[in-house]
């Protein structure tokens, strides 16, 4: 059962504009999100978290949006750039648990 | 710190083969995770590891399929016989102790298995 989702496949968007890549969990014992980045032929990197008792964080172009009430989290990045252009992947632990869970990833292509 | 290390990059084998996927985590980090990526289900967590020990292996589709982490610095995940249902990029993971730390990957190994 998937306790991580990423419902959107995929994104395309204009160089300069804004990307928001969303997700959504289930599981209310989550309190850690993190948003991985990953290239073709590459492993998964870390990019930016939020703790649940946030509900913003922001690191240079991107910010990560928590909203407990809806399980949903949301990445913005802004501006984008084409060097954006990659397959971004949600993910969500608990303390109880020390295990990544990950949504399918959503593929944002950032065109000039 | 070099990072995590996988190997082989690739391997293509024949189906009831045997494969063997190693893993070099981070120095230091005390858990361990290996992970299967594919189109239909995403990254999906196989088995993980803490100090060595295993600790949930829910995630193991089948018993073809065993991890072992004989210490510290070295795991090994075997799949025994090989399916061309098992083609996918497995990928070995590591993070320090603490629950609100980032797990570092490697850069994964595809399986191709025909």
């Amino acid at each position: 059962d998937q306790q991580v989702k990423q419902n959107s496949p995929s994104l395309s968007v204009q160089e300069g504009r804004i990307s928001i890549l969303n997700c959504d969990y289930t599981n209310s014992m989550f309190d850690y999100f993190l948003w991985y980045k990953k290239y073709p032929a590459e492993g998964p990197t870390f990019l930016i978290s939020i703790s649940s008792i946030k509900d913003k964080n922001e690191d240079g172009r991107f910010t990560v949006f928590l909203n407990k009430s809806a399980k949903h989290l949301s990445l913005h990045i802004v501006p984008s750039q084409p060097g954006d252009s990659a397959v971004y992947f949600c993910a969500a632990t608990s303390r109880s648990g020390y295990a990544l869970n990950f949504g399918k990833g959503t593929s944002l292509l950032v065109t000039p | 710190d070099a990072g995590v290390i996988q190997s082989p990059r690739h391997e293509v084998t024949e189906m009831g083969q045997e494969v063997t996927l190693r893993c070099k985590p981070i120095s230091g980090h005390d858990y361990l995770f290996w992970y299967r990526q594919t189109m239909m289900r995403g990254l999906e967590l196989l088995i993980y590891f803490n100090n060595n020990v295993p600790i949930d292996d829910s995630g193991m589709p089948e018993d073809r399929f065993s991890a072992k982490m004989p210490n510290a610095s070295f795991s090994t995940l075997k799949i025994q016989p090989s399916e061309p249902r098992d083609s996918a990029v497995y990928f070995c993971a590591s993070r320090s102790q603490g629950a609100h730390t980032e797990a570092f990957f490697g850069q994964g190994t595809r399986l191709t298995v025909v």
